[in-house]
């Protein structure tokens, strides 16, 4: 199994960044992911990241180091709309089934 | 981005009765899916993983003949809730990838409420 880590709450103003930090610890590491959902709805992938480094996206960024078991997802320029919940997901290989298991969520709220 | 296909986005039925929740991808074929739910403020469970043309892989402590899943082709996965109760009304949300190594794409989701 997998034990992952996220703070449960941040809160942030229009405009500003916020970083949200997740910690797993899982054999068989295949990639960590990232989600917002929002309330009611299905998650959407916001980044993938399986080498070590930073991955861009937008106003999103992602980073992982492997070594620490640590990933922390940026979100730039906050807007209202990022209002969200973020899940850090990791991907195991197990068997043939490569399976996600999620984290608790970090609810974003942003203020104006 | 694929597109998977969730229905219903939202039933409700009496306590006894059984529900069929249908997961299809769109414009891919998934040789796995995955079911999970989600009680609110809290994350995704995964509960099982559905494979085409084979027994579905239960995770420990999910009953396999409440939650009944049937993968009959490459596009659709079921999920049959049988005799719900209550306690199963929850949020379920089936995910599928083009591939086995590559992002998972979820459906919209269906509130389940057992009355």
């Amino acid at each position: 199994g997998q034990n992952i880590d996220q703070p449960t709450e941040m809160t942030a103003t229009e405009g500003a960044i916020v970083q949200i930090n997740c910690t797993y610890q899982t054999s068989g590491f295949n990639g960590l992911f990232w989600y917002q959902q929002h309330a009611g709805e299905a998650p959407t992938f916001l980044s993938y990241n399986v080498l070590d480094g930073l991955e861009e996206k937008g106003r999103f960024s992602s980073f992982l180091s492997r070594s620490k078991g640590y990933s922390y997802l940026l979100l730039k320029e906050l807007q209202m709309k990022d209002s969200a919940s973020y899940l850090c997901a990791v991907r195991d290989l197990w068997s043939n089934d490569y399976k996600l298991s999620f984290g608790a969520g970090t609810t974003v709220t942003v203020r104006a | 981005g694929a597109v998977v296909s969730q229905h219903p986005s939202r039933v409700i039925c009496k306590s006894g009765t059984s529900v069929k929740i249908e997961c299809r991808s769109l414009d891919f074929q998934a040789t796995t899916m995955f079911w999970y739910r989600q009680f609110p403020k809290q994350s995704l469970m995964l509960m099982a993983t559905s494979n085409e043309g084979s027994k579905a892989t239960y995770e420990q402590g999910v009953e396999k003949d409440k939650f009944l899943i049937n993968h009959a082709s490459l596009t659709l996965s079921t999920l049959t809730v049988t005799s719900a109760h209550p306690e199963d009304s929850s949020f379920y949300i089936c995910s599928a990838s083009k591939q086995t190594n590559t992002e998972a794409f979820f459906g919209q989701g269906t509130r389940l409420t057992v009355v």
